[in-house]
Order: structure tokens, then C-alpha cells, then sequence
């Protein structure tokens, strides 16, 4: 079982829709939460950072934690094309390194 | 700009050949990661500093591969007798160690390495 489990995708919304992804992790002692965005051929960009149980929104970026679950989501309103990227989702115990899912691949369509 | 730095942005080499790349991380960050990423995956740990020291290294990291932070500024990560296998890009991230748990990761651009 891989450590942070995301959805390749790709997974198309159309425009102004809301996009949803999810990440599940394995390690119940993980404390601290990331969203980062790739363009292809970029490196990770953070987008949210997420510590304590329940919904941190940022314009419109939502990330929700759920730790009795063992899940991590991030929201995305009014999608742009601007915004079709790869999505990591990335777990920590605290003072240390990040382990990181494979990615969901957005696609926002006109 | 304040960001992480990294060069070579791309190094192409030949098989047996040593590389050498280079992270310059966030003025006063006491935290240095190194990231290797192929494509489809997401970034694997390989090692990190906090300041000069080198504190944990993967098992990923062969004998073939080294890194160092001297007097806790830049960092320097070499691959030795290069394989085809190493071709991939090699992020830097940099952190500030700060409150309990709360410690984020900034990359850098990364450098793009192909092994012929």
C-alpha cells in the first residue's frame, strides 16, 4: 500500500465548475498537510498548508482534513483553464521530509 | 528574486560521467531538502540538512550519490558514474524549522538531468 494515495485523473471540469480532489495517507502520526501544483515541466508550487481537522479556504481554494479518516481534499471554485495542472497532495510527520502522492491531473475545459 | 535557486537548470551527460548540482536555498531557511521526481510520480525524498548538518538520507540514495551543505548556506549533490536510471529532475526545497508542525517547503525550479 503506497504511503499518500491520489486519483491520476485526469479529471475534467469545465470552466467555473468546482473541481474536487482527494488524497488518503496511511500513517496515523502524519501532523502536517500540503497541496502543491505542478505545470508540466515545472517544479511543486504550495497552493495550502492544512494542520488541524476540518476546512482551511484561501480565495478559492478550500482544503478539508479529516484525520480520523485518514483524508486530505482540496476544493477549487470558479475553475479556470488557467488552473489544469497536476495536484500533489503531500503528507509530513512534523519536522520532516514530505512524502507524496503521485498527483491528480486537472483538466479545466472552456 | 528570494526564491530557491538550483542550477544547472539542464544537464545532459553520458553514462559514467559525474555531475554536480547546485541549490541555493531561501536567505536564513536552516532546512535543505533534496527531491528526485520522474515522470508520473510524484517527488521522493533523498536527503536533508538542517544547517551544515545532514540529517537523514533515503534509501534511495546509492553510494554513488553525496550531498553537502557547507557552513549551512548552499548545497551541493553529486552523482557519480552516472546510469541511465538516474535521469530525472532533481528538486531543492528549503524550510524554516519554526512552530510544532508547521513547517512548509519551498522548491526550487529544479534541474533536469538526462543520462545517455
Amino acid at each position: 500500500q503506497k504511503e499518500v494515495e491520489q486519483n491520476s485523473g485526469p479529471l475534467s471540469v469545465p470552466e467555473g465548475a468546482i473541481a474536487s480532489l482527494n488524497c488518503t495517507y496511511s500513517d496515523r502520526v502524519s501532523q502536517s498537510f500540503f497541496w502543491y501544483r505542478q505545470y508540466s515541466g515545472k517544479s511543486p508550487e504550495l497552493i495550502m498548508s492544512i494542520y488541524s481537522n476540518g476546512d482551511k479556504e484561501d480565495g478559492r481554494f478550500t482544503a478539508q482534513l479529516n484525520k480520523a479518516s485518514q483524508y486530505v481534499s482540496l476544493l477549487i471554485r470558479d475553475s479556470q483553464p488557467s488552473d489544469s495542472a497536476t495536484y500533489l497532495c503531500a503528507v509530513s510527520g512534523g519536522y520532516n521530509k514530505l512524502i507524496f502522492g503521485a498527483g491528480t491531473r486537472l483538466a479545466v475545459h472552456p | 528574486d528570494t526564491g530557491v535557486s538550483q542550477n544547472p537548470r539542464h544537464k545532459i551527460t553520458k553514462r559514467g560521467q559525474n555531475v554536480t548540482f547546485r541549490c541555493d536555498p531561501i536567505s536564513e531557511h536552516n532546512r535543505l531538502y533534496w527531491y528526485r521526481q520522474t515522470l508520473g510520480q510524484g517527488p521522493e525524498f533523498l536527503t536533508y540538512f538542517q544547517n551544515e548538518a545532514q540529517l537523514e538520507k533515503s534509501r534511495l540514495l546509492s553510494d554513488r550519490f553525496s550531498a553537502e551543505r557547507p557552513k549551512g548556506s548552499f548545497s551541493t549533490l553529486e552523482i557519480q558514474r552516472t546510469e541511465q536510471g538516474d535521469s530525472a529532475m532533481y528538486l531543492c526545497a528549503s524550510s524554516l524549522l519554526g512552530t510544532m508542525f508547521q513547517e512548509t517547503q519551498y522548491f526550487g525550479p529544479g534541474t533536469r538531468l538526462l543520462v545517455l
